[in-house]
């Protein structure tokens, strides 16, 4: 079976411009989570997406934005693009609402850099 | 508010040395805990998770880690670490609730010398 994918695996952008990145999860997977992930630290919450419906959101300004199809995959959309987007852009899928006695799996991640 | 700390940025072992990797969380009532690992240009994997029973977990590839409670740490162990070990090493919790997602820690670098 085919794992989470994520694309594009990586994408160029300059200030000020938008950019959509996407994700299929795992068959049969449910939830779908975005994280972003800093050269230096761990992965940070930033959506996560259940039955086409968000369930949970990070500390994020408004210019990120996500939805999730009704074939689970999922969509994350930043606007207005600071230097400091630049990260591994993950997603992680899970069967149901990643809470208790579910795992979250993840992509290879989309890696973006802001100019 | 609710934290992960990894207490080790880099370590760096001759195989064949033990390994223990040190993980606290901040107190959050029940949580669910996980071990990820990166190896060097590929995505994160699981290692192990707890979710209740027995605290002492083994994962894949002869890993284990040991869910202390009244410490709040669930600290990953190797007894003999091989080159092919050498990646960086992710804790995460997820603290329950209504949201599912997962607090990690900012990993430890592992560097196996051959």
């Amino acid at each position: 079976d085919a794992g989470v994918t994520q694309s594009p695996t990586h994408l160029i952008k300059t200030r000020g411009q938008q950019v959509t990145l996407r994700c299929s999860p795992i068959s049969g997977h449910k939830s779908v989570s975005w994280y972003q992930q800093v050269l230096g630290q761990g992965p940070q919450f930033i959506f996560q997406y259940y039955e086409k419906e968000e369930r949970g959101r990070g500390n994020f300004p408004d210019r990120f934005s996500a939805r999730q199809f009704p074939n689970y995959s999922s969509e994350l959309n930043v606007n207005a693009l600071l230097l400091g987007d630049s990260a591994l852009y993950l997603c992680a899928s899970s069967l149901k609402l990643a809470g208790f006695t579910d795992t979250q799996y993840f992509g290879p991640g989309t890696r973006l850099t802001v100019l | 508010a609710q934290s992960v700390s990894q207490h080790n940025h880099h370590v760096i072992l001759s195989e064949a040395a033990s390994l223990e990797l040190g993980c606290n969380y901040s107190y959050g009532g029940t949580v669910n805990l996980f071990w990820y690992v990166q190896y060097p240009g590929q995505h994160l994997q699981l290692l192990l998770k707890y979710f209740s029973g027995d605290p002492l977990v083994k994962g894949i590839k002869g890993f284990e880690a040991e869910f202390i409670k009244s410490k709040f740490s669930f600290n990953l162990r190797k007894p003999s670490v091989q080159w092919s070990d050498t990646a960086e090493y992710f804790c995460a919790v997820n603290y329950g609730g209504s949201q599912g997602n997962l607090i990690f820690g900012k990993g430890t670098k592992l560097s196996v010398k051959p």
